[in-house]
Parts: structure tokens; sequence; C-alpha cells
């Protein structure tokens, strides 16, 4: 079946500009999630999303980032006035679900190919 | 501390040797493992999973160790293929997924 998609693949724009980035999780995966990635380095938990429930904001490094997910589907992260250090690799991955009680593989995540975002 | 630590690298392995490197994790409580592979510029992908004492796969074995809170990832006979960066997870009861930064594999002819 199909997998994760992310939309754009690649993102140019100029600092101060708002962005918008797409995830399409896989079919029937209840739980999504959107990291950050910048070169060279480990992937940066940024939010989670469970079905209807309150997402896990923790990650969000600043007021500036924001996202949201209409039900069990498309999840966009928007980031607003950007900056230079937010040029980095913007993954989204999805997983059937995380709930107690379910085995581990309710939790294994996968990926999309991301967005490159770069900041000028 | 970091809650999942891993070896940078790069390890650099010549092809058809058997490498292997661990990941330690503070959280005792931690139910479940992944390891992932990364190669350059993409995504991470789901390698294995470790929910008990271990798992193997073809050429690859992961081994739990909860006492002294370590998992290890050995790949056999090992190709210029398996070049990539492998990160490892770890799911605290919580749920909570926490990502190594990752360790760097080079297999060189």
């Amino acid at each position: 079946g199909a997998g994760v998609s992310q939309s754009p693949s690649n993102k140019v724009t100029e600092k101060g500009k708002d962005v918008e980035l797409r995830c399409d999780p896989i079919s029937g995966h209840t739980a999504l999630y959107w990291y950050r990635q910048r070169l060279g380095q480990g992937l940066e938990f940024l939010i989670y999303f469970q079905g209807n429930s309150a997402p896990d904001k923790s990650g969000l490094p600043s007021d500036r980032f924001s996202a949201e997910r209409t039900g069990e589907s498309v999840s966009t992260l928007t980031i607003q006035r950007t900056q230079q250090e937010d040029s980095a690799v913007y993954l989204c991955a999805s997983s059937l679900g995380r709930a107690s009680g379910r085995a581990g593989s309710y939790n294994e995540q996968f990926f999309g190919p991301g967005t490159r975002l770069t900041v000028l | 501390r970091k809650e999942v630590e891993q070896d940078p690298g790069p390890f650099n392995v010549p092809e058809g040797a058997t490498v292997a490197f661990n990941c330690t994790y503070s959280n005792s409580a931690s139910q479940s493992f992944f390891w992932y592979r990364q190669d350059c510029r993409k995504e991470p992908k789901l390698l294995m999973s470790v929910y008990s004492s271990g798992n193997e796969d073809g050429r690859f074995t992961a081994q739990l160790n909860r006492a002294s809170q370590y998992i290890s990832l050995l790949i056999r006979d090992s190709k210029l293929s398996d070049s990539a960066t492998y990160l490892c997870v770890s799911m605290d009861s919580n749920y909570q997924l926490i990502w190594g930064a990752g360790t760097k594999l080079i297999i060189k002819p």
C-alpha cells in the first residue's frame, strides 16, 4: 500500500516568510509525528498527534512553529517568520498508534521522504 | 546524560566482516526498542524491532541486555549496501519514543 507522503520535497524561502509543510500518513495510522533533522544531526522530535487527543507539542522549539491535523488524516506543519536556523529536513512519520496493552509493533514508525527546507 | 546514547562512529569495516555496535539507554522502564537505518539524505527506515531479549532477521541480530541497559546490533557478512547510519530508539512505559543520534557505518570493498 501507499506509504507516508510529504510535500513539497524541497522548499526554498526567504527569511521572514511563512512556510507550510504537508504530510499524508499511511491510511489507518492514528499516530502522526513530526521531526526535524539538521544536517549531520539526529532526529529532533517536534509534535505528536494521536487520534482526537490533544497533541503533544512538547518538542516545538518556539511559538513560530505550529501544526494541525484533521482527524486521522493529513497534517500540516507551519513555520512563521522563518529564520535561517530553521533550515533542515522536516520528517513526518506515522504508526498504527500508541496505546497501553498494545504490542510494540503498534508503535513502529514509518517515515515519509521529508521536506528539505532552506531559508535564505 | 542523553537518554539513548550511541557511538557516532564512523565504523569502517571491510566487506564480508562482522560488525556490532551498542546503544545504551538510561530509562530502566523502557519496554521496546527499534533499530532504523538511514541512508545519506534519505528518511529512516525500520530495520528491526525488539520486544523481548532479541531478534534476528537474516544477517542482522539485535540483542537486548536489560541488566546493563544496552541493546546491540550485529551485522554478519557485511555488504557495501549496509553502509548507512543506524539509529537506535527506545520506547518507555509512557510509550514515548527516544531517539539516539545514530552510528555511522562504512563498509569498504
